[in-house]
């Protein structure tokens, strides 16, 4: 079934010490987001990749990285993750037609747990 | 940077209609309005989406009045497991690009 994975679905890393999260998607969609969703809260849009475009979110801050080699993939990079970025993180894609409000196709997500 | 605004929760009962509203007043002249269902430890699933008037698939049904302010999602005979997170996701024109915007979120319990 096409569909969008994340690896690891647990991932625990150290205070301080740099953490990569990745997605890949079966879809072919053009448009790959990267959302960060604690406890009780909405999914907040970290950024997203248009094709190769990147498009940041202006209070994202600089402590996430992304990076997408390739349609099917896209890595989240914590460069030092701080107690505050204990959370869920999910990825999705959408089509990227041009519309707003695209549906979008999320993945199961990965629980980050700082140490 | 405008947001929508949803019940923070509902309880329910199995077989029970839910009738959850989202606020969006400032909605784009081009914007879909689109519903997400979320549950514990999952990423969330579209549920349904509509532009205007009503709009009904097999799971659900959605009611957008004519100055699409607002728009009404609408769960027939639920049950247990429609116990979630329902989010209304819409375009939001104040910000550039069109951001798309999650509102709260409604935390449904359905009881037995």
């Amino acid at each position: 079934d096409a569909m969008v994975i994340q690896n690891p679905r647990y991932q625990v890393t150290q205070f301080g010490k740099p953490v990569t999260l990745s997605c890949s998607q079966t879809l072919n969609h053009n448009v790959m987001y990267w959302y960060q969703q604690k406890s009780s809260q909405a999914p907040k849009l970290l950024f997203h990749y248009y094709d190769k475009d990147f498009n940041n979110e202006a209070d994202t801050p600089d402590n996430f990285q992304s990076r997408r080699p390739n349609t099917s993939f896209c890595f989240l990079d914590i460069r030092s993750p701080g107690l505050g970025d204990a959370a869920m993180y999910l990825c999705a894609t959408s089509r990227g037609s041009g519309g707003t409000a695209e549906t979008q196709y999320f993945g199961p997500g990965t629980r980050l747990l700082v140490l | 940077l405008a947001k929508t605004t949803q019940p923070i929760s509902m309880d329910s009962y199995e077989g029970q209609e839910v009738n959850i509203t989202c606020s969006h007043n400032n909605i784009a002249t081009n914007d879909y309005i689109t519903w997400y269902q979320q549950f514990p430890s999952q990423g969330p699933r579209f549920i349904i989406q509509g532009y205007k008037t009503k709009v009904t698939n097999e799971v659900a049904s959605l009611f957008i009045p004519a100055d699409r302010k607002s728009s009404t999602l609408s769960l027939p005979r639920v049950s247990l497991s429609d116990t979630a997170v329902y989010y209304c996701l819409v375009g939001d024109r104040e910000a550039a690009g069109n951001k798309l915007t999650f509102g709260g979120g409604t935390r449904v319990l359905v009881k037995p």
